[in-house]
């Protein structure tokens, strides 16, 4: 069982670029890492997906090194708008409850 | 905008009542999903269904009753709950379990009074 961690809270200025790091140190070789975001009294929403290197699209970057055992989700120029808690997945097609599993999130706060 | 939705949004109920939360997906996806997020917990992930077929219940008490008449449809039927049930009940979608993104719904807030 892969587990997931990451930083409780971080706090941002509008413009700046926000790095969050999620620990994943027994990862297997089928998982795939996925992030999430959340705003309060609503559902997650998706944000990307990734294997390995880098995953780009529209809303964020995600990084993977070679070792696999962290990955960081780079969200450039925050907004206000981007506060939220953010949710770090591992899992795979064997262990569906893993991959389905929400741990605590890192709660990133966007300041004026 | 979302192509999951829920009904209700709101529900109150007492603990000898009976009632039915309802999940919707208009994304012609196979998996549907039942979590509970408590005030301060990270979201339970409760039931799983693909294609029909239930293939995750992660120890729910019996009295949440998941049923998914097809997959378009998720119900999850209440009964004799406890106030510590009141929660944020969530329900997603994905095209199958893995390893699509899930789509989620608002939410129902439940309050067991």
């Amino acid at each position: 069982l892969a587990k997931t961690t990451q930083p409780i809270s971080m706090d941002s200025y509008e413009g700046q670029e926000v790095n969050i790091t999620c620990s994943h140190n027994n990862i297997a070789t089928n998982d795939y890492i996925t992030w999430y975001q959340q705003f309060p009294s609503q559902g997650p929403r998706f944000i990307i997906q990734g294997y390995k290197t880098k995953v780009t699209n529209e809303v964020a970057s995600l990084f993977i090194p070679a070792d696999r055992k962290s990955s960081t989700l780079s969200l450039p120029r925050v907004s206000l708008s981007d506060t939220a808690v953010y949710y770090c997945l591992v899992g795979d097609s064997e262990n569906a409850g893993n991959m389905l599993t929400f741990g605590g999130g890192t709660r990133l706060m966007v300041k004026p | 905008e979302t192509g999951v939705t829920q009904t209700p949004r709101h529900l109150v109920m007492g603990m000898t009542n009976k009632k039915s939360l309802k999940c919707e997906q208009h994304l012609g996806h196979n998996a549907m999903y039942w979590y509970k997020q408590s005030a301060k917990k990270p979201l339970e992930l409760m039931f799983v269904y693909n294609f029909k077929e239930q293939t995750e219940n992660n120890s729910v008490p019996s009295r949440f009753s998941p049923e998914c008449p097809n997959s378009s449809h998720l119900f999850l039927h209440l009964h004799t709950l406890q106030p510590e049930d009141s929660a944020l009940y969530l329900c997603a979608s994905s095209r199958n379990t893995f390893p699509y993104e899930q789509y989620f719904g608002p939410g129902t807030r439940l309050t067991v009074t």
